[in-house]
């Protein structure tokens, strides 16, 4: 089983659109969650953290669940700009590593 | 800021070439990352290291892979021999931990596409 799972998608959706990802992750020692973006032949950016009691910003809300081990990103009037690839990830706090792992990513085409 | 600068960002060699992969972190980060990135397998870490030490190597492939931080402003990676499957894209990356000690955003240089023929 992988550490990080997404649905890989796409998801297309109309502008406009309220869209939603989910992804699992298997380590229940897993400390830190975020949620990075990353266009097509560019480098992975880091879109928003992700916390236990919830957390939005702007369009995006991004939630958290431990007892399920699920963590969610939910975008609210989508706009063409925002397609791009969505990746899960998950830090695992072990010796003072900072080492990150990131799930295969979840592709977002946003349409007219 | 310039960002992680990485070089060169295409390389195409021929299986059984040695290629070398260069990277110049954030000035001020202590740490470094090295990824590689496929269709199949996602984003895999290979290597890190912190001030310049190597933390964490269980990602590097195999012993044909090797990657060296002779200072906090360079790291390379090197491939030899390399092979097609090492075709790729591979990411550099640094961060800065927090001083609360918790895990801060990783910045991704652009990265170099690599193909082996």
């Amino acid at each position: 089983r992988k550490e990080v799972e997404q649905d890989p998608g796409p998801f297309n959706v109309p502008e406009g659109a309220t869209v939603a990802f989910n992804c699992t992750y298997s380590n229940s020692a897993s400390q830190s969650f975020f949620w990075y973006r990353q266009d097509c032949r560019k480098e992975p950016k880091l879109l928003m953290s992700v916390y236990s009691s919830g957390n939005e910003d702007g369009r995006f809300t991004a939630q958290l669940n431990r007892a399920s081990q699920y963590i969610s990103l939910l975008i609210r009037d989508s706009k063409l700009s925002d397609s791009a690839t969505y990746l899960c990830v998950v830090n695992i706090l072990t010796g003072g590593g900072n080492k990150l792992t990131f799930g295969t990513g979840t592709q977002l085409k946003v349409e007219l | 800021d310039a960002g992680v600068i990485q070089s060169p960002r295409h390389e195409v060699t021929e299986m059984g070439q040695e290629v070398t992969l260069r990277c110049k972190p954030i000035s001020g980060h202590d740490y470094l990352f090295w990824y590689r990135q496929t269709m199949m397998r996602g984003l895999e870490l290979l290597i890190y290291f912190n001030n310049n030490v190597p933390i964490d190597d269980s990602g590097m492939p195999e012993d044909r892979f090797s990657a060296k931080m002779p200072n906090a402003s360079f790291s390379t990676l090197k491939i030899q021999p390399s092979e097609p499957r090492d075709s790729a894209v591979y990411f550099c990356a640094s961060n800065l931990r927090g001083l609360a000690g918790g895990v801060d955003e990783q910045f991704f240089g652009p990265g170099t596409r690599l193909t082996v023929l």
